[in-house]
């Protein structure tokens, strides 16, 4: 069926690289994407989002991309830090009719000193 | 603000005792949503409640129900218990159905045994 989904479970990056994680989507009816950081033992917070006519969005230190060709989506995290360790969700909404976000399985971002 | 509040964080249940999980918001929204998060795995959708005196299921709401009591409160109730309810809930809000960002509670933690 339709889903969201993550090519890499965990990700390990060392202090101060760039970490990039990626998401691909199936539903083409999805216009609106967001990504969310989990730590551990609390709940999801929202990092940044992107709507579908938009190919890229930037906040701080963090910059989403959104391929509608290939319906792929990615977060890139600038400089990263060991407070970036956590889990990084992609969620979408799949348009007219479907009134909730729909979430990826989660990529494990471990950021190395 | 508080944000998103849940209550209890933790529960531990019998097989086949019930049990209401309480969520209230303070920011206005008009949407709030439950779901539930397995071991290694992303949310799935149980209920949600579009707007004030509307609710309907998501992806898994088999063994569930919710009541959408004012526009700040949105329960869910389990009738009887099971161990594959074993799982941390969490409750969201967001100010329409479609295309804006859902804040998550903190999460209630239900052990089934």
């Amino acid at each position: 069926g339709e889903s969201v989904g993550l090519h890499l479970p965990t990700l390990s990056v060392q202090e101060g690289d760039n970490s990039i994680i990626n998401c691909a989507y199936s539903n083409s009816a999805s216009d609106y994407f967001i990504w969310y950081k989990q730590e551990s033992g609390k709940g999801p917070q929202f990092i940044i989002d992107i709507r579908s006519n938009m190919d890229k969005r930037q906040g701080q230190r963090v910059t989403v991309l959104l391929n509608k060709t290939v319906k792929h989506l990615s977060l890139q995290i600038a400089a990263t830090q060991p407070g970036d360790s956590a889990v990084y969700f992609c969620a979408e909404n799949r348009g007219t009719g479907r009134r909730a976000l729909t979430f990826g399985s989660g990529t494990r971002l471990q950021v190395q000193p | 603000n508080a944000g998103v509040t849940q209550t209890p964080k933790f529960q531990v249940l019998k097989t086949g005792q019930s049990m209401t999980l309480q969520c209230a918001q303070d920011m206005n929204h008009n949407s709030m949503y439950w779901y539930r998060q397995d071991p290694g795995m992303g949310l799935r959708l149980i209920y949600y409640s579009a707007s004030e005196g509307t609710t309907d299921k998501g992806e898994v709401p088999n063994g569930y129900n919710v009541s959408r009591l004012n526009k700040r409160e949105f329960s869910l109730r389990l009738e009887s218990a099971a161990p594959s309810q074993t799982s941390v809930y969490f409750c969201a809000s967001s100010e329409g159905p479609t295309n804006t960002e859902a804040f998550f509670g903190q999460g209630t933690r239900l052990t089934v045994v």
